[in-house]
């Protein structure tokens, strides 16, 4: 019940062209959902988060849509570029216990000319 | 600037031998934590500490020690028990209420 999926695993997607990765998560506590972009040999940094009083979060081209019902919520890259090319991590935790983030597996995302 | 560093970089290490890696922050942060990260895997949580003095155990503790005698500071000890040590390790901080983590840029350590 703590686990979070994570869809695709790796992901190859054209210069402009829209990057959707995809997560699930089972436990009802849940309820602050980040995405962490990590770079080759880097440290994992916030991309952008949303909680579920909303459905959907947009900061420039980046998008958090969020189905509370069925447990899932995705991340959609608009216009992807080259430099987008990295891993990217789901996570949840619930709000008020900032020390039970729970990490998803990842997915290697690379946008290619 | 602040943030977390993490030191050394590249850390290479003979079997049996204990290794300790060095994690700074100036974020005045109340929590830290340790993570392992295997190539196409996620973050495992190794330990955390929410205040000084005090740290819990993650979910995959063992072979690995912690202390938190300060509050920027948070060492992680490699032991000779740990089977499989070799491992892109990562540090972060949060501050107290919120959920965001900072994370450091990660030492690398190869068992030889």
């Amino acid at each position: 019940q703590q686990q979070v999926k994570q869809s695709p695993q790796s992901l190859i997607v054209q210069k402009g062209g829209i990057s959707i990765i995809n997560c699930a998560y089972e436990n009802t506590a849940f309820d602050y959902f980040p995405w962490y972009q990590q770079f080759p040999g880097k440290g994992p940094a916030l991309l952008i988060a949303i909680r579920p009083d909303v459905s959907e979060k947009k900061e420039g081209r980046f998008t958090i849509s969020f189905n509370k019902s069925a447990k899932q919520f995705s991340l959609h890259i608009m216009d992807s570029q080259p430099g987008d090319s990295a891993t990217y991590f789901c996570a949840a935790s619930p709000l008020d216990l900032y020390d039970k983030v729970i990490f998803g597996p990842g997915t290697s995302l690379s946008v290619i000319p | 600037d602040g943030g977390i560093t993490q030191s050394p970089k590249y850390l290479f290490r003979k079997e049996g031998q204990n290794v300790t890696l060095s994690c700074e922050q100036n974020l005045n942060h109340d929590a830290m934590y340790w993570y392992r990260q295997d190539p196409g895997q996620g973050l495992r949580l190794i330990y955390y500490s929410q205040i000084v003095n005090d740290f819990q155990k993650g979910d995959i503790a063992e072979g690995y020690s912690v202390s938190r005698e300060k509050k920027e500071s948070f060492p992680l000890t490699v032991t000779s028990a740990q089977k499989n040590p070799t491992a892109f390790y990562l540090c972060a901080s949060s501050g107290s209420g919120d959920n965001e983590q900072f994370f450091g840029p990660g030492t690398r350590l190869t068992v030889l």
